[in-house]
């Protein structure tokens, strides 16, 4: 059983465009949610991450939207580069017990020039 | 850079070998863990090592073990290999565990 849903599976943005990317959890348990970037023969590499105390935070050109009650979260990449064209993985951790990252199924995304 | 490096970076074996990958954590960081990703999909949980100790394993089965050395570097070895194990095998160490972990670059196995 999937316990992280991510969607959508692949996306193609404008550049200059925003890209969002979501997903959705059932285990109230998670408390850290990061966000993960990979490029082609490259391991996954940390974006942004948020814990459930707040209900955004900004890095730059990324924000992490964090819906407690619906459980879900997203990804939104303002201003979209051609750069950023990537696999997108969310992931949620249980602080508590803390050993074992559970990962969306990624998200392709493509920026078009 | 994470500072987690691992080797070899590609590899093939025959079905039924014996494949062992190697990471090198960042220093300071005494947790390691091991991911499998196969094509098209997220990191799987293998297991986790706190302190030389394994603590926390995922779905695998006992034919995936690992061990976590002084001075920051671990190896997972893989016994009787499977075609379905053909995957990028991660490596992440982090501070602590329940701390951010930062990926290696990934050892790619091809079982043929």
């Amino acid at each position: 059983q999937q316990q992280v849903k991510q969607s959508p599976q692949s996306l193609i943005v404008q550049k200059g465009g925003i890209s969002i990317i979501n997903c959705a959890y059932e285990n109230t348990a998670f408390d850290y949610f990061p966000w993960y970037q990979q490029f082609p023969g490259k391991g996954p590499a940390l974006l942004i991450a948020i814990r459930p105390d707040v209900s955004e935070k900004k890095e730059g050109r990324f924000t992490i939207s964090f819906n407690k009650s619906a459980k879900q979260f997203s990804l939104h990449i303002m201003d979209s580069q051609p750069g950023d064209s990537a696999t997108y993985f969310c992931a949620a951790l249980s602080l508590d017990t803390g050993n074992q990252f559970y990962f969306g199924t990624g998200t392709s995304l493509t920026v078009i020039p | 850079e994470t500072g987690v490096t691992q080797s070899p970076t590609h590899l093939i074996k025959t079905r039924g070998q014996q494949v062992t990958l190697r990471c090198s954590s960042q220093s300071g960081h005494n947790t390691v863990s091991w991911y499998q990703q196969a094509l098209g999909q997220g990191p799987q949980f293998i297991f986790q090592y706190y302190r030389e100790e394994e603590n926390g394993r995922g779905n695998f089965p006992p034919r995936f073990s690992g061990l976590q050395f002084p001075i920051y570097s671990s190896e997972l070895n893989v016994n009787a290999l499977e075609l379905d194990d053909s995957a990028l095998y991660l490596c992440a160490s982090s501070l602590e565990y329940g701390n951010t972990i930062y990926f290696g670059e990934g050892s790619w196995l091809t079982v043929v």
